[in-house]
């Protein structure tokens, strides 16, 4: 059974501050790994997705991945009011069909 | 990002009748589609996975006879949910993918209430 494990939070953050959201995952072999935010009573809303070791940066947002210790982790710089929703890590199951697993989701919560 | 486009956004139903839930990739052309459920203050959790032209796959536990998936064309995939009971009530989601690296794009979602 594949896993993707995050803590359900909620993480409370001021505004202004770093939000860091972190996921680690079971399956060795993924190659691929996604970060996405769900308002309540919306549907998922991809922000990042990530294939290689090291950060990757889109304005506000940075996604760090380190597959040896099988860590995913989404950092959101200059977090505001409106970054409040629950952040899905999502990996990408080796076994083909482009399945991902998702993880249960952090809820964040950015305090004014 | 890619578009995806879900209709009904909601629907109520009365128990024993069954729904229709249609799956649109708007601008792109989605060979893959996944169909998803959600429970309140839970995760996504898979129902099943459809390639266009092919049968779907379902997810363990995941009747395949009340709920029929189809994949008609690189942009339609359909959700039927048959003899609807109040527990299928539920938020129902789906994605495509079709674009690059198993990247999915979620449409807007369908919340079915079954009375």
């Amino acid at each position: 059974q594949k896993e993707v494990e995050q803590n359900s939070g909620p993480l409370s953050v001021p505004e202004g501050a770093i939000a860091s959201l972190n996921c680690t995952y079971s399956d060795r072999v993924s190659q691929s790994f996604f970060w996405y935010r769900q308002y309540s009573g919306k549907s998922p809303e991809l922000i990042m997705s990530i294939y290689s070791n090291g950060d990757k940066e889109d304005g506000r947002f940075t996604a760090q991945l380190n597959k040896a210790s099988q860590y995913v982790s989404l950092l959101i710089r200059d977090s505001q009011p409106s970054d409040s929703a629950t952040y899905l890590c999502a990996v990408a199951d080796s076994g083909g069909y482009q399945k991902v697993t998702f993880g249960i989701g952090t809820k964040l919560q950015v305090i004014p | 990002g890619a578009v995806v486009s879900q209709h009904p956004s909601w629907v109520i139903c009365k128990s024993g009748t069954s729904v229709k839930i249609e799956c649109r990739s708007l601008d792109f052309q989605a060979t893959t589609m996944f169909w998803y459920r959600q429970f309140p203050k839970q995760s996504l959790m898979l129902m099943a996975t459809s390639n266009e032209g092919s049968k779907a796959t379902y997810e363990q536990g995941v009747e395949k006879d009340k709920f029929l998936i189809n994949h008609a064309s690189l942009t339609l995939s359909t959700l039927t949910v048959t003899s609807a009971h109040p527990e299928d009530s539920s938020f129902y989601i789906c994605s495509g993918t079709g674009t690059v690296d198993n990247e999915q794009f979620f449409g807007p979602g369908t919340r079915l209430t079954v009375l």
